[in-house]
């Protein structure tokens, strides 16, 4: 199992701003990966935050709107770029163990105005 | 990119009342399917890691079964108390560890 501390937690932004979620691991893990959770859908993976390297996005997210950061094997940042009202989401940090099973941080529930 | 659905998306029951929810996959290329409990303010959190056909999983008054063949799985909770309600998700991972969630069901338990 992962102790994964997430912040923030929840915050409200304006159209046009851009904001950073941090992510840290009690533990050195090698898959890290983050989610969004838009109103009323699933769970959807972003990307792939790979240490050392850049982070493997899945399609329908790019780098330029999501630049993610993984310094190194317990820490990691997603940046939410340039927020529209549609980028309200709870974004969730996870770490995956051999079977697949992830272990989430709590959440950044973000609005934006 | 799998497709995982899940049904009912919503469901109330009373307290005591026994209910279950499915979650549906592709069959091809099964790899395993996990079951996560999301309660409100908290993060998901898994119940159960299924990769055998037949497998039958149970923790407490919740249970689960695999058909890989068919490509399905329930969930059943025996005699639901209100601390039940939450949101559960399936999910089939990837040996990537890449997952693909369906919607989730959303349980409601009234006292």
């Amino acid at each position: 199992s992962a102790v994964i501390s997430q912040k923030p937690s929840r915050d409200i932004c304006q159209r046009g701003t851009s904001l950073t979620i941090q992510c840290q691991v009690d533990s050195q893990v090698t898959m890290m990966f983050w989610y969004r959770q838009q109103p009323g859908q699933s769970l959807t993976l972003i990307a792939t935050a790979n240490q050392g390297s850049e982070a493997t996005y899945e399609s329908g997210f790019v780098i330029d709107k999501f630049p993610i950061s993984r310094p190194n094997l317990t820490f990691s940042t997603l940046t939410v770029s340039n927020m529209s009202p549609e980028d309200s989401s709870i974004y969730l940090c996870s770490v995956g163990q051999g079977d697949g099973e992830l272990f989430f941080g709590e959440g950044s529930r973000l609005t934006v105005l | 990119i799998l497709n995982v659905e899940q049904s009912p998306q919503s469901l109330h029951v009373q307290e005591g009342d026994s209910t279950n929810f499915t979650c549906s996959f592709p069959s091809s290329n099964f790899y395993a399917l996990h079951w996560y409990r999301w309660e409100t303010a908290k993060s998901p959190e898994a119940l159960f890691v299924m990769t055998l056909n037949g497998d039958e999983k149970k923790k407490g008054r919740i249970s689960a079964t695999l058909n890989t063949k068919e490509g399905y799985s329930y969930l059943y909770i025996k005699g639901s108390q209100p601390e039940d309600s939450a949101t559960y998700l399936c999910a089939c991972p990837t040996n990537a560890g890449k997952s693909t969630f369906g919607d989730g069901t959303t349980l409601t338990v009234k006292p």
